[in-house]
């Protein structure tokens, strides 16, 4: 079965400083791993996916992640973080038909001024 | 383009009581999915449709929790002598085709009291 861990529940950045958010997952077949954030009251909205193509996937909003199969990591990051950045972040990996999602427990990002 | 809707928004109910959720998704979307979210956790995946034929139901965590989408549109999500473990964030979402990216509502909050 596939599951996916979040590594960190609460993530505090500074407004202009890099943004990483770990992920690890675990897959008995090739993945497709997604990046959902959550902004309060609203619903969750894709960030980005890798489903095999270039192993470096770019996102909305200036976020991108990497696929490292050596390490089964996604890891979220971005350059420089911006107030409205602040949200939930979840990484999900899909079932082997890629009907199922997997969610990880979730990461809170806070940016600070 | 409009996105999932989902109605109610809110809903509170006594213990006992059944629940109706409703779900309206993406025009065109012929897959729809329903996800249950316990708060400080990940969605978790419940069941999900390819028109008006339910694919997988085994999220369905007990025979008090039923759908259905008898037209290949709209879908309902049923909860019969609601329980206050029932208590979560219900979500709904729609993908074009089997497989392929899944879209998100906003959620309805069912609290039973």
């Amino acid at each position: 079965a596939q599951s996916v861990t979040q590594l960190d529940s609460h993530v505090s950045v500074s407004e202009g400083t890099p943004v990483l958010l770990r992920c690890n997952y675990s897959s008995s077949y090739s993945p497709s791993l997604f990046w959902y954030v959550q902004h309060p009251n609203k619903g969750l909205q894709l960030l980005l996916k890798y489903t095999s193509a270039a192993t470096l996937v770019k996102g909305i909003n200036g976020f991108e992640a990497e696929f490292k199969k050596s390490e089964t990591s996604f890891h979220l990051t971005k350059p420089s973080a911006h107030m409205s950045d602040a949200a939930e972040y979840f990484c999900v990996v899909s079932d082997q038909y890629g009907n199922k999602l997997v969610f990880g427990a979730g990461t809170i990002l806070r940016v600070k001024s | 383009g409009a996105g999932v809707s989902q109605s109610p928004r809110y809903k509170v109910t006594k213990r006992g009581q059944d629940v109706a959720l409703r779900c309206d998704p993406i025009s065109g979307h012929v897959s729809l999915y329903w996800y249950r979210q316990a708060l400080g956790q990940g969605p978790e995946f419940l069941t999900y449709f390819n028109y008006e034929a339910q694919q997988d139901k085994s999220g369905l965590p007990n025979d008090r929790f039923s759908a259905e989408r008898p037209e290949g549109s709209i879908s309902t999500l049923t909860i019969q002598r609601t329980e206050q473990r029932d208590s979560a964030m219900y979500r709904c979402a729609s993908s074009l085709v089997m497989a392929a990216t899944q879209y998100f509502g906003p959620g309805t909050r069912l609290l039973v009291l």
